[in-house]
């Protein structure tokens, strides 16, 4: 079965700056797809962005990119020029290339500062 | 594309009684989704259908649990007997199909007193 481990419970971050989100993964499937989700406080979850295991280029989203690092089964996300509206829950999740359903971590919650 | 929409929002039930959730997922997305989130932690799967076919159910799903989707449009989740612990946020959402991104409704959140 495949595991999703997001090690920080919280993070803060001064807005305009950046912040580094960490996610790992457990799985013995090479093919797979892996997210970061948003959830702001009782609003849905929106996805953020979105890895291809097979593509080794990280994949970008305006301020939002990640560093995918397949061998060492990481995936983190960086949020470049924090705004006061990136504040919410994040999720890391995993995607079988052969299942549907996704895999969440516990998420971070990431609070930026004025 | 009106998003998934998901009724009623909150439900606040008796122990040992019975509740159904609606999801509406985007017009003619194929695949839908069921998932439950509790307080502090992330969704985890419950069930998944294309079109009308129920593909998937996770060991979560409890003989209590029942889901359908009659016409492969809207889905029903169904708990019977609730007991404290269904208490949690059931989240509904869809996509195109298998590869594309899942978009998630707003929630129908169940309280058990």
């Amino acid at each position: 079965a495949q595991t999703v481990t997001q090690s920080q419970p919280e993070m803060s971050v001064q807005e305009a700056e950046t912040v580094t989100l960490s996610c790992t993964y457990d799985t013995s499937e090479s093919d797979y797809y892996l997210f970061w989700y948003k959830q702001p406080p009782s609003r849905q979850m929106i996805l953020v962005i979105r890895q291809e295991a097979y593509k080794q280029q990280n994949a970008t989203e305006n301020r939002f990119s990640v560093n995918f690092q397949k061998a060492a089964k990481s995936f983190s996300l960086k949020i470049s020029d924090s705004q006061l509206g990136d504040a919410a829950m994040y999720f890391c999740a995993y995607r079988s290339a052969f299942w549907g359903q996704l895999t969440f971590g516990s998420g971070t919650q990431l609070t930026v500062l004025p | 594309d009106t998003g998934v929409s998901q009724n009623p929002r909150h439900k606040i039930t008796k122990r040992g009684q019975n509740v159904t959730f609606r999801c509406d997922p985007i017009s003619e997305h194929n695949r839908l989704y069921w998932y439950r989130q509790t307080l502090g932690q992330g969704p985890e799967f419950l069930t998944y259908f294309q079109n009308e076919a129920q593909l998937e159910k996770s060991r979560l799903l409890s003989d209590r649990f029942s889901a359908e989707r009659p016409k492969g449009s809207f889905s029903t989740l169904e708990i019977q007997r609730t007991e404290q612990g269904d208490s949690a946020m059931y989240l509904c959402a869809s996509s195109l199909d298998p590869d594309r991104p899942q978009h998630f409704g707003d929630g129908t959140r169940l309280s058990i007193l």
